[in-house]
């Protein structure tokens, strides 16, 4: 199985801190995406990474990618209550197919 | 970007029963997905819906449990057959977006008792 594993499986920080999710995959990839999932709710696509690239931002985010090492981490800055939310990293395999991490829940306190 | 809407939002089955749930889109679409969530899980692809043509299911996952409907280019049902309490999970559907991303609907929680 392609699934990725997330850790931690759970994070809890204060606002304006950052929050630091880390992402491992198994199989090469042609990119790998984050999402964020409310209180089980639908998911919202975050930011994409290709493979060719090792850093990519937006706004507070910032995501990395190790291809040598089949993972990505997703960075938080200055975190508010408003992000806290389950996080998904997801690799993109054919014919569009894409297959979801674990998760990690992050819990941010006013 | 698609707007996707899903009814029911939730739900509350008895165990034995089947329950249909509808996937919205406001644009046409080739292709749908859907997904099952279990409690505190990640999100499984259950299969893969295209208008025309059978759905195409991931290993685990059969016809005869989830049958799949797919009318046109901008629906599609999902039923949940024959439903246990293990079958209690969140059912979103999901279409392509350019990029390799994917929109996602609100999502319908479902629990069999």
């Amino acid at each position: 199985s392609q699934q990725g594993e997330e850790d931690p499986q759970a994070l809890s920080i204060q606002e304006g801190e950052n929050a630091t999710m880390n992402c491992s995959y198994k199989t090469s990839i042609n990119n790998l995406q984050w999402y964020r999932q409310n209180s089980g709710r639908g998911l919202v696509h975050l930011i994409l990474i290709r493979s060719n690239e090792r850093e990519k931002h937006s706004g507070r985010l910032r995501v990395t990618l190790d291809t040598s090492k089949k993972s990505s981490s997703l960075l938080i800055t200055a975190s508010r209550a408003a992000d806290t939310a389950s996080y998904f990293c997801a690799t993109h395999g054919g014919y569009q197919k894409v297959t979801f991490g674990t998760g990690t829940k992050l819990q941010v306190i006013p | 970007s698609a707007v996707i809407s899903q009814k029911p939002s939730r739900d509350i089955c008895q165990r034995g029963t089947s329950l249909t749930i509808q996937c919205q889109v406001d644009s046409q679409v080739t292709m749908m997905f859907w997904y099952r969530q279990q409690p505190g899980q990640s999100l499984t692809l259950i299969a893969t819906a295209n208008q025309g043509s059978e759905a195409t299911y991931e290993s685990g996952f059969v016809i005869d449990k989830f049958p799949i409907s797919r009318p046109n280019l901008t629906f599609s049902t999902l039923t949940v057959s024959n439903m246990s309490p293990e079958d209690s999970s969140i059912y979103l559907c999901s279409v392509p977006e350019t990029g390799q991303t994917q929109y996602f609907g609100p999502g319908t929680r479902l629990l069999v008792l």
